[in-house]
């Protein structure tokens, strides 16, 4: 079975720090990778879709940025945080042969203080 | 362009009573409605999916979704609520070629006991 993980599930980071989030899928190949923010709780923001290793679709202009150097491993960065990046961040894939279904991760949740 | 709308910010209902989440859509061609469920500081859970067939889809957890394209609608319902389904229900909508979903912004539902 396919199984997706975060990590870390929480992190606390000051202004102007860099940040490295890290999303895995196992269990399939060649996946579609997401990247979403949800902040206060509510709204799913997609910052970022990825449909091959070095293939990355960015969906809003602001200070972050995603890699997906292996097949399975979407990953997203910063070189300096902001107040305003704070929030709960979701992984997501697509099943193989299915483009339109999401299924997502655990989430990360970042404070930046 | 895809969008969807979920017009109440909270649903409260009393255990045992019907449960019903709004969700309009709006979409370029035939849409393809899904519905997930989420928790605190979780990631989202697929409830269900609408791509094509019946309009009436059933998922998870007892919930089903009717999709009416002349009032482009597809609400959640529930016939009998529990305590433990009181959390955050979003909507999401896609189209064929894209590999994007629109969600809404979410409705709280609250059961009360």
């Amino acid at each position: 079975s396919q199984t997706i993980h975060q990590w870390p599930a929480t992190l606390v980071q000051p202004v102007g720090s860099p940040l490295s989030l890290e999303c895995t899928v196992e269990g399939t190949s060649n996946p579609n990778l997401y990247w979403y923010r949800q902040a206060a709780g509510r709204g799913l923001q997609l910052l970022f879709y990825s449909v091959g290793i070095g293939q990355i679709s960015s969906e809003v202009p602001q200070n972050l940025s995603a890699s997906r150097p292996q097949d399975r491993q979407f990953i997203l960065s910063s070189k300096k945080l902001l107040l305003s990046d704070s929030g709960f961040y979701l992984c997501a894939w697509n099943p193989p042969g299915n483009p339109y279904e999401q299924y997502f991760g655990p989430g990360t949740r970042l404070t930046v203080t | 362009a895809q969008s969807v709308a979920q017009p109440e910010d909270q649903v409260n209902v009393a255990e045992g009573n019907p449960l019903t989440v709004k969700c309009t859509y709006s979409v370029s061609g035939n849409p393809y409605l899904f519905w997930y469920v989420q928790y605190p500081n979780r990631g989202l859970q697929f409830l269900l999916k609408y791509i094509t067939g019946d309009n009436l889809v059933k998922g998870s957890y007892g919930f089903e979704a009717e999709f009416n394209k002349s009032q482009t609608s597809f609400h959640l319902k529930k016939p009998s609520a529990l305590v433990s389904d009181s959390a955050l229900y979003f909507c999401a909508v896609s189209y064929y070629g894209n590999n994007r979903l629109a969600f809404g912004k979410g409705n709280q539902v609250v059961v009360i006991p």
